[in-house]
């Protein structure tokens, strides 16, 4: 069975620090893609990057990078420069061509907290 | 490009009521999926719908359900409502596939129930 596990509950960073949020994923589809979303206090779930699984390099999207190490089934996703606008619950999921269809699964999240 | 858009964005039901949630895809995505998301279960997969198809369904009771327009625009509806239902109700579109990396939310419909 596919699953999505965050093991951080929570983390802090410092302001203009990078921090890594951790992801490691199961399943046995060869093709999958992986996602990282952010959701501030809202409520809306801001996408922020994808990793494909056959994708060679590793996606990047401004501050945003997702380490991506397929052997070890991880896709961490690293924030450069961290902001105070950054403090959020970010989620990790996946999905997979076997369902055809759009579901995702998640993780359980990691809130992430930037202090000054 | 405007984005996903779900109404109404927070509404309070009581117990044994009906509620209809409604979501309007960015143009031209063909793919609208729901998501329900509460502190104890977390974000959990309702249903997927495809050129007013049903293409696949979580595991919820028959008291969820949905359909798709032909214009892309999807409800859900939650019949005879329990406390256990107050969620965040997110929706999803996509244009081809969530393997092209298109999966956009919108805000969500925060339904409480008393």
């Amino acid at each position: 069975a596919q699953k999505i596990t965050q093991t951080q509950p929570g983390m802090f960073v410092q302001e203009k620090e990078a921090v890594t949020l951790d992801c490691t994923y199961d399943t046995s589809d060869p093709s999958y893609g992986l996602f990282w979303y952010k959701q501030p206090s809202s409520g809306e779930m801001i996408f922020l990057i994808y990793q494909g699984s056959y994708d060679q390099q590793n996606a990047t999207e401004g501050r945003y990078s997702l380490n991506f190490q397929k052997a070890r089934k991880s896709a961490n996703l690293v924030i450069s420069a961290s902001q105070l606008g950054d403090s959020a619950m970010y989620f990790c999921a996946m999905s997979s061509p076997s369902y055809n269809t759009d579901k995702l699964i998640f993780g359980t999240g990691t809130r992430l907290q930037v202090f000054p | 490009k405007a984005g996903v858009t779900q109404t109404p964005r927070y509404l309070i039901k009581t117990r044994g009521q009906q509620v209809t949630l409604s979501c309007s895809p960015i143009s031209g995505h063909r793919s609208v999926s729901w998501y329900q998301q509460t502190p104890g279960q977390g974000l959990q997969f309702l249903f997927e719908y495809f050129s007013e198809t049903q293409r696949n369904k979580g595991n919820f009771p028959g008291r969820f359900s949905g359909r798709q327009f032909s214009n892309s625009r999807s409800e859900m509806n939650v019949s005879t409502l329990e406390l256990g239902d107050s969620a965040l109700y997110l929706c999803a579109s996509s244009s081809v596939g969530p393997n092209t990396g298109e999966l956009f939310f919108g805000e969500g419909s925060r339904l409480t129930v008393l």
